[in-house]
């Protein structure tokens, strides 16, 4: 079935540094591919995605690229807040088989960023 | 106007207990789905259903009910509550399939 992996966490970083958050997935057809962010206390929100290959999601000065080469969509961003301080999922969708569109997340990677 | 809502936002209770989560999305979206997130943060779908119907069963236990009495909402039902039912339950909605997914802001559920 589908599969997704992150890179494990947590991860913690100064402000203004540079961000980089891997996901690769395992998946038959062609998913889209997401980025979701998860505020304490708060629900999920997305915060870029991908529907097809080599497209560039980007949202927020967050950036991610669909590989299908290496089936990887990996979270990039040149310098981040304290504010950005949050979870982040990688998680894919497939409308083929018996998937129809269910979401399927990587573990999730907690972010930390200090002043 | 929030988009997709969830009551309540927190649940205690009692093992063996019954209770129900609800959910309401007023985007006019014609998939509806529950995700359970556990206390290590990981998520799983529980069940999606297109206009009414439901079309995602994943291995959830026969305690767990969905019922969605039309598009807009789609409620959760839990009989004999176990402690491992804790978690966050999150509501989802989408136009298409696949799309991107509208997340309600959680239930906390604790059972005692």
């Amino acid at each position: 079935g589908d599969s997704v992996t992150q890179m494990e966490g947590p991860v913690t970083l100064s402000e203004e540094a540079f961000l980089t958050i891997n996901c690769t997935y395992t998946a038959t057809g062609y998913p889209s591919l997401f980025w979701y962010v998860q505020y304490p206390g708060e629900g999920l929100q997305l915060l870029l995605k991908a529907t097809k290959a080599d497209d560039k999601g980007s949202n927020k000065g967050f950036e991610a690229t669909y590989r299908k080469e290496t089936t990887s969509f990996h979270l990039e961003k040149g310098s981040v807040q304290v504010s950005d301080s949050a979870v982040y999922f990688c998680a894919l969708s497939n409308a083929g088989g018996t998937s129809y569109g269910k979401l399927t997340f990587g573990q999730g990677t907690i972010l930390t960023v200090h002043p | 106007d929030t988009a997709v809502s969830q009551t309540p936002k927190y649940l205690v209770t009692q093992m063996g207990n019954d209770k129900s989560i609800k959910c309401e999305q007023n985007l006019g979206h014609d998939t509806m789905y529950w995700y359970k997130q556990d206390s290590k943060k990981f998520l799983k779908i529980m069940f999606s259903y297109n206009n009414k119907e439901l079309i995602i069963n994943e291995t959830v236990p026969n305690r767990f009910s969905p019922k969605s009495p039309d598009k807009a909402h789609l409620n959760l039902h839990i009989n004999s509550l176990e402690l491992g039912d804790s978690a966050v339950y999150f509501c989802a909605s989408s136009q298409d399939i696949p799309d991107t997914q509208y997340f309600g802001p959680g239930t906390r559920l604790t059972v005692l």
